[in-house]
């Protein structure tokens, strides 16, 4: 079974802060995702990683980077925490293709105070 | 986006049988996901739609229509542990994105 281990399961930070996420999977797969949920909104992609080192902008990467330096790691910053940025964080990764499913980690439930 | 609609709650009793709708902009569409997720937990992917038709995988089945921007999720003789959120999300052309609609959530009563 694909693991996607994603380093905390709650955090809390001060505004200002900057704060990491991090994510390891475990089988091999090129690419890699992060996005936040939040109530009525569903999924939102944040950023994604198709290869190491590769790195695109989703739909809302404003006020956060990425880092992928190793293939099975998958580093989500928040450069300058703030309130808005309170949510459930969740990773994922995939093989490549259009008809591969995505495998979620169990999320971070970040709150910036 | 690809604009992923799909309604907010639904409620059903023990054994009986849901049907999830989700539309969909058809523009550059290429497959159809669904996902479950329990409170608190991971998306776990439950199927996987790219042609037009029904797919089934014993209790859950999901179908397709590509030319109406359609999907459903059919749950059947449902259980107290189907209880969850369902994800319905869409892919576009060979684009890595997916698109999520905001989720269903399904809960079953004795």
């Amino acid at each position: 079974d694909v693991k996607v281990t994603q380093s905390s399961r709650y955090l809390v930070k001060r505004t200002g802060e900057k704060v990491f996420l991090e994510c390891v999977q475990d089988m091999d797969h090129e690419n890699m995702f992060w996005y936040r949920q939040d109530p009525g909104l569903g999924l939102r992609l944040i950023y994604f990683s198709y290869d190491v080192k590769m790195k695109e902008k989703g739909d809302i990467p404003e006020g956060y980077s990425v880092s992928r330096e190793k293939k099975e790691r998958f580093s989500l910053i928040l450069e300058s925490a703030s309130t808005n940025q309170t949510s459930m964080y969740l990773c994922a990764s995939r093989l490549p293709g259009s008809n591969q499913p995505q495998h979620f980690g169990d999320g971070t439930r970040l709150s910036i105070l | 986006g690809q604009n992923i609609d799909q309604p907010t709650e639904m409620t059903a009793t023990e054994g009986a049988i849901v049907q999830i709708n989700c539309t969909y902009q058809t523009s550059g569409f290429n497959g159809l996901f669904w996902y479950q997720q329990h409170a608190g937990e991971a998306p776990t992917f439950l199927s996987y739609n790219v042609l037009d038709g029904l797919e089934e995988k014993g209790r859950f089945s999901s179908f397709l229509s590509r030319s109406k921007g359609y999907s459903y999720l059919l749950l059947k003789e449902l259980q107290m542990k189907d209880s969850a959120s369902y994800l319905c999300a869409a892919i576009k052309g060979n684009d890595y994105k997916l698109s999520f609609g905001a989720g269903t959530t399904v809960t079953v009563r004795a």
